[in-house]
């Protein structure tokens, strides 16, 4: 199985804060690799495919890139409704596994 | 865009099998493929696997012994079953429609939590 690491597990932001999460694959996976948000109790959504693809109706203050085995989903402006946690997959190869995500909470 | 919505028992005994269905409502089942993904409480997500419409499958490894995606294209419904299940198959069950292309999971339920206990 690709086993997939984000860091940091958690980090403590401002809103108007730039915010940069890391994904690393533990082989390439070219640029199949997924962003997701969740928030308490509700289950994920799409933020990000394919390393750099924005999903449709996603604000444009996210974005990703990356590819190989390093990826980074960076969030220009975080507002208020962006705390929550944010999961990479990588869907290069079955299993298509997750990190272990990255909580972004308020300072 | 497609809606789902996960249904089935919330409570089941240990070494029985755990039986979901998913309902896809918007849109055809007959196309994309259909996947789910567990989360234990407080945990990560754990891909479990995808059917095309057709049947064809593929499983989680780690999974792949006690678990069966099945779809009715006639009731836009897929279901997974899971069977010999522990107190570590308790979690909340998702369905998700994968997109094409990159394979992203890009429509999900809202989710079912599954306890195993007796």
């Amino acid at each position: 199985d690709i086993q997939m690491t984000q860091s940091p597990s958690s980090l403590s932001a401002s809103v108007g804060d730039r915010v940069t999460i890391t994904c690393r694959a533990s082989q390439s996976i070219r640029n199949y690799l997924n962003w997701y948000q969740q928030k308490p109790g509700k289950a994920p959504k799409l933020l990000i495919y394919a390393a750099s693809s924005l999903q449709s109706g996603v604000a444009s203050r996210f974005s990703g890139s990356g590819s190989g085995t390093d990826f980074t989903l960076t969030i220009s402006s975080l507002q208020p409704e962006d705390f929550a946690t944010y999961f990479c997959q990588q869907a290069y190869s079955t299993p298509h596994t997750f990190g272990q995500g990255t909580k972004v909470e308020i300072k | 865009q497609v809606q789902l919505q996960e249904s089935g028992p919330g409570l089941v005994k240990p070494s029985e099998t755990l039986s979901l269905t998913c309902s896809v409502s918007g849109g055809s089942i007959s196309r994309y493929y259909w996947s789910w993904i567990r989360q234990p409480p407080g945990k990560g997500l754990e891909w479990i696997g995808f059917i095309y419409y057709s049947g064809s499958t593929n499983y989680n490894p780690s999974l792949k012994s006690r678990v069966t995606i099945s779809v009715d294209t006639s009731k836009n419904q897929f279901s997974l079953n899971l069977s010999s299940v522990t107190a570590a198959d308790t979690a909340v069950y998702y369905c998700a429609k994968v997109s094409s292309g990159y394979w992203p999971l890009d429509n999900w339920g809202q989710g079912t939590l599954v306890t195993v206990s007796s």
